[in-house]
C-alpha cells in the first residue's frame, strides 16, 4: 500500500513569513512529485513539480527533494493570506504509471 | 490558458440512480483521469485512461464504474447504480505526460 504522509496542521504563519510544508511518501520507487494547492471546496490547483533530489525554485515557491529519506517539502516565501488554502503532496510511483497517490494535505493559515 | 472544464457542477440523485459525469480535457493532452475526493478525506485515483483504453483503475472502480471517450474531445465516467457512499466531489484531469491538470470538479450527492 503506497502512504503518503502529511502533517494535517493547520500551519499558522504571520504574513511575510516562510511557510514550510514537509510530506514524506512509503514507495522508495517513486520518481516524480507534486505539489497541488486546494481551495475550500476547490479543485487541485498545480504549483510545482519535481523530479531529481535537490531544491527547484519557481518564484516564491520552492521544492525540496530526498529520495534517500524519502522526503519532499515545499517552502512558501513572503507568505500572502492569498496563500491559506490547503497544500496537497503528490507522488507518482513511475514504472510506467501515471497514478497519483495524494496525502490528506496540509491546511495553511497566513496571518494578516 | 488552456482548462479542463467539467460539467455539471453539482449533481443530485437518488440512490440506485445512474449518472454520468461529463468533462473535456486539454485537447493537446493524451492521458485522462477520474479521481473523487469525500468530503474531509484525501483526494483518491479512480482510473486513468489512454489510447481508448483504460490504462490502470483502483480497488474503488468496480463494476459499477465506466469510462467512456465518446467522441474527440469528451470524456466520461457513468456510475451505474449509485450508492449513498458515491457522494464526493469527482475531479476529472488530463496529463500529457506525468504532470496532471485538473477540472473545478463535479459535487455529487446521492440521496
Amino acid at each position: 500500500q503506497k502512504e503518503v504522509e502529511q502533517n494535517s496542521g493547520p500551519l499558522s504563519v504571520p504574513e511575510g513569513a516562510i511557510a514550510s510544508l514537509n510530506c514524506t511518501y512509503s514507495d522508495r520507487g517513486s520518481q516524480s512529485f507534486f505539489w497541488y494547492r486546494q481551495y475550500s471546496g476547490k479543485s487541485p490547483e498545480l504549483i510545482m513539480s519535481i523530479y531529481s533530489n535537490g531544491d527547484k525554485e519557481d518564484g516564491r515557491f520552492t521544492a525540496q527533494l530526498n529520495k534517500a529519506s524519502q522526503y519532499v517539502s515545499l517552502l512558501i516565501r513572503d507568505s500572502q493570506p492569498s496563500d491559506s488554502a490547503t497544500y496537497l503532496c503528490a507522488v507518482n510511483s513511475g514504472a510506467g504509471s501515471y497514478q497519483l497517490t495524494f496525502g490528506k494535505g496540509t491546511k495553511l493559515s497566513v496571518i494578516p | 490558458e488552456p482548462e479542463v472544464t467539467q460539467t455539471p457542477s453539482h449533481q443530485v440523485t437518488q440512490m440506485g440512480q445512474e449518472v454520468i459525469l461529463r468533462c473535456v480535457p486539454i485537447s493537446n493532452h493524451l492521458y485522462f483521469y477520474w479521481y473523487r475526493q469525500i468530503l474531509g478525506q484525501k483526494v483518491e485515483f479512480l482510473v486513468s485512461f489512454y489510447n481508448n483504453e483504460i490504462s490502470e483503475k483502483s480497488e474503488i472502480f468496480d463494476d459499477q464504474f465506466s469510462v467512456e471517450r465518446p467522441d474527440g474531445s469528451n470524456f466520461t465516467l457513468k456510475i451505474r447504480s449509485t450508492k449513498l457512499e458515491d457522494s464526493a466531489m469527482y475531479f476529472c484531469a488530463s496529463s500529457i505526460q506525468e504532470t496532471q491538470y485538473f477540472g473545478p470538479g463535479t459535487r455529487l450527492l446521492v440521496l
